[in-house]
Parts: structure tokens; sequence; C-alpha cells
């Protein structure tokens, strides 16, 4: 069974500073993506950063940037210059090649402070 | 270009009713999946459809079913609800054949059983 773990229920960061959001995974397979969505109060899930686990370079989107370590299946998401619109549920996310079934961490709730 | 659309957006129902939730994917996708978000918790797969088949099902109760039209829409029932139904429904598209590309999520459906 496949299962995603954030352990931060919530985290804090100062405007402009950068915050690390963490996320460990179970899987027995080698063959997957990660993601990371974000979820403002409006409630649409908005993909922030993605991974395929058979590229060792970790992925980055202008501030978003992940660490991927496949062996200790982690993925962490590093917030850079953090802005006060980047406040929102963050959720860590593992879906397997061959598989409809991607699997959600509980989240963690991102508070900017200006 | 619309993205996933979803309707209602709240609903509010009594223990033992039915329910049914509807979803439009994003243009060009043919792909449908649905999530539950219980509060503070992350999304749970239900089940997706292509080419109006089920095509996986995640751990939920015969309770819930579905349906994909010729137009790629797609419904979600629920059937003798209870109060544990009471969550957001967030719906997903995306391509069948490009299943590498995430999914794109709907603003919800929040249900409330009372």
């Amino acid at each position: 069974a496949q299962t995603v773990t954030q352990s931060q229920p919530e985290m804090s960061v100062q405007e402009a500073e950068t915050v690390t959001l963490s996320c460990t995974y179970d899987t027995s397979e080698s063959d997957y993506y990660l993601f990371w969505y974000k979820q403002p109060p409006s409630r649409q899930m908005i993909l922030v950063i993605r991974q395929e686990a058979y590229k060792q370079q970790n992925a980055t989107e202008n501030r978003f940037s992940v660490n991927f370590q496949k062996a200790a299946k982690s993925f962490s998401l590093k917030i850079s210059d953090s802005q006060l619109g980047d406040a929102a549920m963050y959720f860590c996310a593992l879906l397997l090649y061959n598989n409809n079934d991607m699997r959600f961490g509980a989240g963690t709730r991102l508070t900017v402070k200006p | 270009d619309a993205g996933v659309t979803q309707s209602p957006t709240h609903l509010i129902k009594t223990r033992g009713q039915q329910v049914t939730l509807r979803c439009s994917p994003k243009s060009g996708h043919d792909t449908v999946s649905w999530y539950q978000q219980a509060l503070g918790q992350g999304p749970q797969f239900i089940f997706q459809y292509y080419e109006e088949e089920e095509r996986q099902r995640g751990n939920f109760p015969d309770r819930f079913s579905g349906h994909q039209f010729p137009n790629y829409s797609s419904e979600l029932n629920v059937n003798a609800l209870l109060l544990g139904d009471s969550a957001l429904y967030l719906c997903a598209s995306g391509r069948w054949t490009v299943r590498e590309q995430p999914q794109h999520f709907g603003d919800g459906t929040r249900l409330s059983i009372l």
C-alpha cells in the first residue's frame, strides 16, 4: 500500500523568507510521480510542482523547488521569497505509474506573516 | 478555455437521502476522477472514469457510484447518505494517453449531511 505523511500540520514564515515543507512517502514500486498541490480557501487544488521518480535532478518552478531523496523516500518543498499569496494548505501526493489512485498527505497549513 | 467545473457549489442533505454531483472536465480532457476530502484531511480517491467506464476504484462502498457521458462529463451518485459522507467532493480531469501530465481540479462541491 502507498502512504504519504506530512508531519507538519502548520508552518509559519515571514514574508520574503524561505520555508521548507516536509513530506515522506512509502511505496514498494520504483516508478511513480510526486506532486505538491496548493489549496487556498477557494478550495481549488492547484499544482505547484511535480517530480518523476526516475529523474535524479530536483524539480524547480520559479520560487518553488523540491529536495527529492528517493532512497529516503523524502520529498520536501522549499518556497523562497515567500509571498502573502503563498498562504494556503499544501498537500504532497504520490501517483504510481499505471495506477489512477493518487494518494495525498494530510496537508500542511502555511501562514505567511507580513 | 474553461477549466474543470463542478455543480452545485454547496449542498445540504439529510441522512438516508441520495445525492448527485456533476463535473465537466477541462476542454481536451477525456478522463474524470472523483475525490472525497473530509475536513482537515487530504483528498481520497473514489474512482476514475474513461470511455464511459469505471477504470479504477478506491476504498469506497457501493453506495458511491458514477457515470461518464459521451461528452466526457461525469456524475457522482451517493445513496443512503451517512453523516460521515459530509465532505468536499473534488473532481479532477486529465488525458488518458498523457497520464504523466497532472490532473486539473475543480473547485469542489461541499456536501453537508444533517
